[in-house]
């Protein structure tokens, strides 16, 4: 049974709207990652929270907002979509850091036509 | 900026035969090491890790990898390849702690019969 469960496993989009990807851990970690994987480029850190809490931040973008309502879940809200956007959207967790083992969901294929 | 490089895209073995996937870093300092691998519609999984200690390290399923700060590599060996080893190896490097890890862009590996 898969432990990180992401939701849905694609999305087809159109231009200009918005997407809510989820994200949901039962491995009881208390930081939770997002990750995205593109055809141009190799796997990029987003964020990455701990106990619910925003600790890291590399995507430049404000289009691109998590949300954590429960400890274990970690959502991924993406506005004004762009044909850029389109990748695969990885959910990643771990007990503690990033150096900790890192947990993967099997992603989000998100297509922004 | 740390980086990790993955000259090989693609690489091709025959069943039984010994495997060398490799990685380059570029950081300052002493790095923590990872490889993932991501079989097909999977999320990526953790095959081995290194912390500043003994150069060689073990992971599962027969793979092992050895640090070299000298020539700032981080190379995945298998002395004999399986069909089911056929995914996507990942090398990552992280400075420690709670940084984030970044990825190279990983390497494809075939399995000839």
């Amino acid at each position: 049974d898969p432990k990180i469960i992401q939701k849905p496993k694609y999305l087809v989009a159109v231009t200009g709207s918005e997407k809510i990807l989820i994200c949901e851990q039962y491995l009881g970690h208390n930081a939770m990652y997002w990750y995205r994987q593109s055809a141009k480029k190799p796997l990029e850190f987003m964020f990455s929270y701990s106990y619910q809490k925003l600790m890291d931040n590399q995507t430049a973008s404000s289009r691109f907002q998590p949300q954590s309502s429960k400890k274990n879940h970690l959502d991924l809200q993406i506005t004004a979509l762009k044909p850029d956007d389109s990748a695969t959207y990885f959910c990643a967790s771990s007990q503690e850091g990033a150096n900790e083992r890192l947990f993967f969901g099997h992603g989000t294929k998100l297509s922004v036509l | 900026a740390q980086s990790v490089t993955q000259p090989d895209a693609r690489v091709t073995v025959s069943e039984g035969a010994s495997l060398q996937l490799r990685c380059k870093y570029s950081y300052f300092g002493t790095p923590y090491l990872f490889w993932y691998v991501q079989y097909p519609r999977q999320g990526l999984q953790l095959l081995l890790k290194y912390y500043p200690g003994d150069p060689v390290v073990q992971g599962v399923n027969g793979f092992e990898a050895e640090f070299s700060k000298s020539n700032s590599s981080f190379h995945l060996r298998k002395a004999s390849v399986h069909w089911s080893d056929w995914a996507v190896y990942f090398c990552a490097v992280s400075m420690g702690g709670a940084d984030r890890l970044t990825f190279g862009k990983g390497t494809q590996l075939i399995i000839q019969p």
